[in-house]
């Protein structure tokens, strides 16, 4: 079965930079567009970017574009997200999700469990 | 592209809850609705407007048309309690859109 597993989170003081990971398993890794999606406290879902399957294309929501990069490095299963630049804002639970359509990028089916980020001096 | 959703719907075990998404057209665009349980993740019920993945129960459905969305779940659980969020795929933005998403209560 699909299993996405986070890490990389943790307490990083505003300004600085953290890189997330995500493992991927049960699944053809290099056949699917890869999302992150993140989710601050007592709040609602806020997709942040996307990937696709062979790294060619990404997307980013407007409030972390040129401060977030998305990649991926298909030999190991991997999904990444370098943040910079943190904001306090940016403090949430970001979880990585695989897309449900093969070679497209559409939307998140299957999520990871996440992987808490806290931006705080 | 702004996705409205109530905050809150309240229903009683075995009667039917409906969880509405308003979009400018929605119609024209494919909806997806994710439920969301306390310190879980979200897990994807509806895609393409109304199908469901495997092992979601035929309890749930959805319908789009016009500038409205909607989940239905029928003979409601006390486990259908949850947040339950709608998305879409906006093409003129190349982005991924979420509604603020809808606490149903089981009363």
């Amino acid at each position: 079965q699909v299993q996405l597993v986070e890490s990389g989170g943790g307490v990083v003081q505003p300004g600085r930079s953290l890189r997330l990971s995500c493992a991927a398993s049960g699944f053809t890794f290099s056949n699917y567009g890869m999302h992150w999606v993140r989710q601050a406290p007592g709040k609602g879902l806020e997709w942040v970017a996307v990937v696709s399957y062979d790294g060619a294309n990404k997307y980013f929501e407007d409030s972390v574009k040129g401060r977030f990069t998305i990649s991926r490095d298909n030999s190991k299963n991997t999904l990444y997200l370098q943040m910079d630049s943190l904001r306090a804002e940016d403090t949430a639970v970001y979880y990585c999700a695989k897309d449900l359509t093969v070679r497209g990028v559409t939307v998140p089916d299957y999520w990871g469990q996440g992987t808490l980020v806290i931006v705080s001096s | 592209y702004v996705l409205t959703q109530p905050p809150s719907v309240s229903v009683a075990p075995g009667k039917t809850a409906r969880i509405t998404c308003g979009g400018n057209n929605i119609g024209y665009k494919s909806v997806y609705w994710y439920q969301q349980k306390p310190g879980q993740a979200p897990v994807l019920v509806i895609y393409y407007d109304n199908d469901r993945p495997s092992g979601i129960p035929e309890r749930f459905s959805g319908s789009n048309s016009g500038n409205m969305a909607t989940l239905t779940i029928t003979r409601v659980e006390a486990g259908d309690e949850a947040d339950y969020f709608c998305q879409v795929w906006d093409s003129s933005g190349d982005h991924v859109v979420f509604g603020g998403g809808t606490k149903l209560t089981v009363l």
